[in-house]
């Protein structure tokens, strides 16, 4: 059911900028875009969303393409202690008022020193 | 994830008992959300509430399981004549009205059937 796809790993070298992609190819107008990520088993933790136009937090920036069927985030300068899953996920509304979030996997992202 | 306490951290549980994991929302949040986790899995959708509302319950398996978010105290997931398959950790996150704000997770309750 997830709406999403994401690399399963990636490996970024400490100081430097991490780019995490994510595919969702079949999100709808209305649905926002929402990263979050989860260090060892801990809750997720928000990072960022977004609907269409480009965002950015002291946390990270958020870039989504003009048709809406991909994004990406940017870590700008990752740290080791940005080593965590990182979840792209898609906030649905599927009627009857309900709204939540769908998790696909998840891309496990390892800095290092 | 200050904010949304989860009680208790750890749960042990026999096969056949009840398991009861609460949670209460941050401040001025009105919606809470449970979902549960497997091992080197993605969390899953099990139910979303409001006070004294269940809004959406499709990701609830359709037998031993239960939410409830009263008027007053915390949401309370309940488990009966738990399984080892219902080994997992849940978590519970609130959010204000439509959730723009972002939604906040708590620490999780890690419940394990023995």
């Amino acid at each position: 059911d997830a709406k999403t796809t994401q690399p399963p790993s990636m490996d970024c070298a400490e100081g430097r900028a991490a780019n995490l992609p994510c595919n969702h190819s079949t999100i709808s107008g209305n649905e926002y875009v929402y990263w979050y990520r989860q260090i060892h088993s801990q809750g997720p933790q928000y990072i960022i969303h977004g609907l269409k136009n480009n965002e950015t937090n002291e946390m990270a920036s958020l870039i989504i393409t003009e048709d809406r069927k991909s994004s990406t985030l940017i870590l700008p300068h990752a740290t080791l202690r940005d080593t965590a899953v990182y979840y792209c996920i898609v906030r649905v509304a599927p009627g009857g008022g309900s709204e939540k979030l769908v998790f696909g996997k998840g891309t496990k992202l390892t800095v290092n020193p | 994830n200050a904010g949304v306490m989860q009680n208790p951290r750890h749960l042990v549980r026999r096969r056949g008992q009840e398991a009861r994991l609460r949670c209460s929302p941050m401040k001025g949040h009105s919606h809470v959300y449970w979902y549960r986790q497997l091992p080197e899995e993605g969390l899953k959708f099990m139910v979303y509430l409001q006070k004294e509302n269940i809004i959406d319950e499709s990701g609830m398996p359709k037998e031993r399981f239960s939410a409830e978010f009263p008027k007053e105290g915390p949401s309370i997931l309940r488990i009966q004549q738990v399984v080892r398959g219902d080994s997992a950790a849940y978590f519970c996150a609130s959010s204000p009205p439509g959730g723009f704000e972002g939604y906040t997770f708590g620490s999780g309750t890690r419940l394990t059937v023995v």
